[in-house]
C-alpha cells in the first residue's frame, strides 16, 4: 500500500530534550515536506526537500532541522523543543516537484506537546 | 508574495444543503490552485486541482473553478451529505517555486 508513515504519532516532552520525528514514504517520491497545523494558522511549510542532500527553508523553518540521506526518509529534529513547537506536524511527499502539479501525500500526522 | 485567504468557519449546513467555501490568493507568478480535505483524526488528501485559468477542479460532487480575473478558487457543492463533515484548505503553489501555501481551513459540519 502506498504511504507516508510518520512516527510517533504521539509525544510529549520537555523543553531542551532533542526529539526526532520520523517520516518514510513508499511512493519513491523525489519531492519531501514538513508542515505544522496550528488553530486558525492553518498548514506552515517547515522545510521541504527535492531529492537526497537537497533541502531548503519554508516559512517556518526557525528551531527545525532536517536531513534527507535517503530517498525514503526525511526525519525532522528538534535539537532544543520549546513550548511554541508544540503543533500538529505532518510530513508530505509527492513525485517530481510539486511544480509539475502532482499530488502530495500526507502522513497522518504527529501530535507533539512541549512542556 | 504568496498567500490563501479562505473564508472563516465554522460552517454547519443540513444534509442536501448547497455548499460554498470561498478561497482568495495572492501570487507573484501563475499559481496551481487546490482543494485539500482533512477527516478527523487523518492527514490531508488532495480533493480536486486546476493548473491554468478557466480550469475547472471536480471530485466526489464537489467543484471548483480557477477565476484569473478575480483571484479566486471558490469550492462548491450541491448537496452535502454527513460524510462530507471535514476540515476543507485551499492551497497553492507557483510554476516557478517549491512550496506549497495553505489557508487557514474552514472545518464544515453537516447535520441529519
Amino acid at each position: 500500500e502506498a504511504q507516508v508513515t510518520q512516527n510517533p504519532r504521539y509525544l510529549i516532552t520537555v523543553t531542551g530534550k532533542k526529539l526526532t520525528v520520523t517520516c518514510s514514504q513508499n511512493m519513491n517520491h523525489e519531492y519531501m515536506s514538513w508542515y505544522r497545523q496550528d488553530p486558525g494558522l492553518g498548514l506552515r511549510q517547515i522545510y521541504y526537500s527535492m531529492n537526497v542532500e537537497v533541502t531548503d527553508k519554508g516559512d517556518v523553518p526557525e528551531g527545525y532541522k532536517v536531513s534527507r540521506k535517503e530517498k525514503r526518509n526525511f526525519p525532522l529534529i528538534l535539537e532544543s523543543p520549546s513550548p511554541n513547537q508544540t503543533s500538529l506536524y505532518f510530513c508530505a511527499s509527492s513525485s517530481q516537484s510539486p511544480s509539475s502539479y502532482n499530488e502530495q501525500f500526507f502522513g497522518p500526522g504527529t501530535r507533539l506537546t512541549v512542556l | 508574495g504568496n498567500s490563501v485567504t479562505q473564508m472563516e468557519g465554522p460552517v454547519t449546513l443540513s444534509e442536501e444543503a448547497f455548499l460554498t467555501i470561498n478561497c482568495t490568493y495572492t501570487a507573484t507568478g501563475y499559481p496551481s490552485l487546490f482543494w485539500y480535505v482533512q477527516y478527523p483524526g487523518e492527514g490531508l488528501q488532495l480533493l480536486l486541482k486546476a493548473t491554468k485559468a478557466d480550469d475547472k477542479g471536480s471530485n466526489k460532487g464537489f467543484e471548483a473553478t480557477y477565476r484569473k480575473e478575480t483571484t479566486s478558487f471558490h469550492l462548491e457543492k450541491g448537496s452535502v451529505q454527513v460524510s462530507d463533515s471535514a476540515v476543507y484548505f485551499c492551497a497553492l503553489i507557483v510554476r516557478t517555486g517549491n512550496q506549497f501555501y495553505f489557508g487557514t481551513g474552514t472545518s464544515l459540519t453537516v447535520i441529519p
